[in-house]
């Protein structure tokens, strides 16, 4: 099973908008809207911030939201802050009922 | 709150095996599914095993399909990963992961802190 393809790096100033890209196929991304994007700060475990392609758990700000399209999904974060600094993994259910995470994408607030 | 705490790490040669634990509380254990993910040093996350709530169903990512097996005790809290014929490769940290709902390709919504495997000879 390959990892979903995202890319390396994207940056922006504070207040811009990012959007983060994650490709996979009919056997994943295509297939489930299980789609969920986590965000990982250095040293620390991975947080869930997207379930089910668009769904925000309770507590992650309203300034992060996702979409799908066939076999590609995109996480946006608005109002990009600070904190938001980080590496991002998308991930997806598959056909073979295992689970991919995305090559990962490093945010960068200039 | 949901705490997972993941132990069993530690180095071990190539070859050889290493059990894994990790003992969570806070939630009804026995109604959710559980994972592991690890991070190899430097490197991205990789989905390792799943198990269903009540052990039935099991799967494992294919860089340890037939080498490591994924197990839980649920009168302990316990979710296990029983590694086999390890290598180099398998070194990382171990996360232990818990399913949001019951839902087949549910997300991982809480995450242990992680125990480190080195494999080194």
């Amino acid at each position: 099973q390959s990892a979903l393809t995202q890319p390396a790096s994207v940056s922006g100033s504070p207040g811009q908008s990012i959007t983060i890209s994650c490709t996979g196929t009919s056997g994943d991304i295509g297939s489930y809207n299980s789609v969920s994007w986590y965000q990982q700060h250095p040293g620390n475990a991975p947080k869930l911030v997207i379930y089910e392609v668009k769904n925000r758990p309770s507590g992650v700000s309203n300034r992060f939201s996702g979409s799908k399209s066939g076999n590609r999904a995109s996480l946006t974060i608005s109002g990009l802050q600070a904190e938001d600094e980080a590496e991002y993994y998308c991930t997806s259910h598959t056909t073979r009922r295992t689970y991919v995470f995305g090559t990962g994408t490093k945010v960068t607030v200039l | 709150q949901v705490q997972l705490v993941e132990s069993g790490g530690g180095v071990v040669q190539p070859g050889r095996s290493l059990r894994l634990s990790c003992a969570a509380s806070g939630f009804i254990f026995s109604n959710t599914g559980m994972h592991w993910v690890r991070q190899a040093p430097g490197k991205g996350l990789e989905w390792v095993a799943g198990i269903w709530n009540d052990g039935t169903e099991k799967y494992y990512g294919d860089a340890v399909q037939g080498r490591f097996t994924i197990s839980r005790d649920n009168s302990k809290k316990t979710l296990h990963v029983q590694m086999s014929n390890l290598r180099a490769e398998d070194t990382a940290i171990y996360y232990c992961a818990r399913a949001r709902s019951m839902v087949r390709g549910a997300p991982f919504d809480y995450w242990g802190q992680g125990t480190l495997v080195t494999v080194s000879s």
